[in-house]
């Protein structure tokens, strides 16, 4: 069983489009998190939910706009799509904060054409 | 902001050696981590060291923190081709679970 999971695993589109990525965790985390990997695999903290609220919102473009209906999913969804988007969106969950380690999902590699 | 800085960026060994990574950060920190990274995949995590604790061990690693120093070291004895991926240490500085990443220590272990 995957315990965090992201949807789709590869996405590629055009400048300008809107597209969302998914993600599932199994766990019963109470956070989870998004972050950016770019091509020198730096990663950087974008967005981060506790029990559906945002706890963490980095200096990120209001293009990329997170959604958590409940605290086992959040949702990233990324507006007029730019060149420098692309990189690989990975989300990760964790319990009471990153005490236990986070556990990440397998990642979603952007692609902006 | 970069909290992490890692070195070596990149460490070529063969079967059977040791390898060791060093992270040094920046701030104050709760905890420090160390996760792997194979290419393509998520990053798993490893081990997690408290401010208060100087050595922890988990079978072949073995991670050290020295907070006076603001800094922390990475061991896998008799390493394997399996270990061959990205190492990166991450620091927890906040009480909102924000870990910030350094840039990474590419391991290639040849067999």
């Amino acid at each position: 069983d995957t315990a965090v999971s992201q949807t789709p695993k590869y996405l590629v589109t055009q400048m300008g489009n809107d597209k969302s990525i998914k993600c599932e965790q199994n766990l019963g985390h109470d956070t989870m998190y998004w972050y950016k990997q770019d091509s020198k695999k730096f990663l950087k903290i974008m967005f981060s939910y506790n029990n559906k609220e945002l706890i963490i919102n980095e200096t990120v473009p209001n293009r990329f706009s997170p959604k958590s209906p409940d605290k086992a999913h959040l949702n990233l969804h990324i507006n007029s799509l730019e060149l420098g988007d692309s990189a690989v969106y990975f989300c990760a969950s964790s319990q009471a904060g990153s005490s236990y380690g986070y556990t990440f999902g397998s990642g979603t590699r952007l692609t902006v054409v | 902001s970069q909290q992490g800085e890692e070195d070596p960026q990149a460490l070529s060994i063969q079967e059977g050696e040791n390898a060791t990574m060093n992270c040094s950060y920046k701030t104050s920190i709760n905890n420090l981590q160390w996760y792997r990274q194979n290419s393509g995949r998520g990053l798993v995590h490893l081990i997690l060291i408290r401010s208060n604790e100087r050595e922890k061990h988990s079978g072949r690693l073995r991670v050290t923190l020295d907070t006076s120093k603001k800094s922390s070291s990475l061991l896998i004895t008799a390493s394997r081709a399996a270990d061959t991926a990205s190492y990166f240490c991450a620091t927890d500085g906040s009480n909102t679970g924000k870990l910030i990443f350094g840039q990474g220590t590419t391991l290639q272990v040849k067999p």
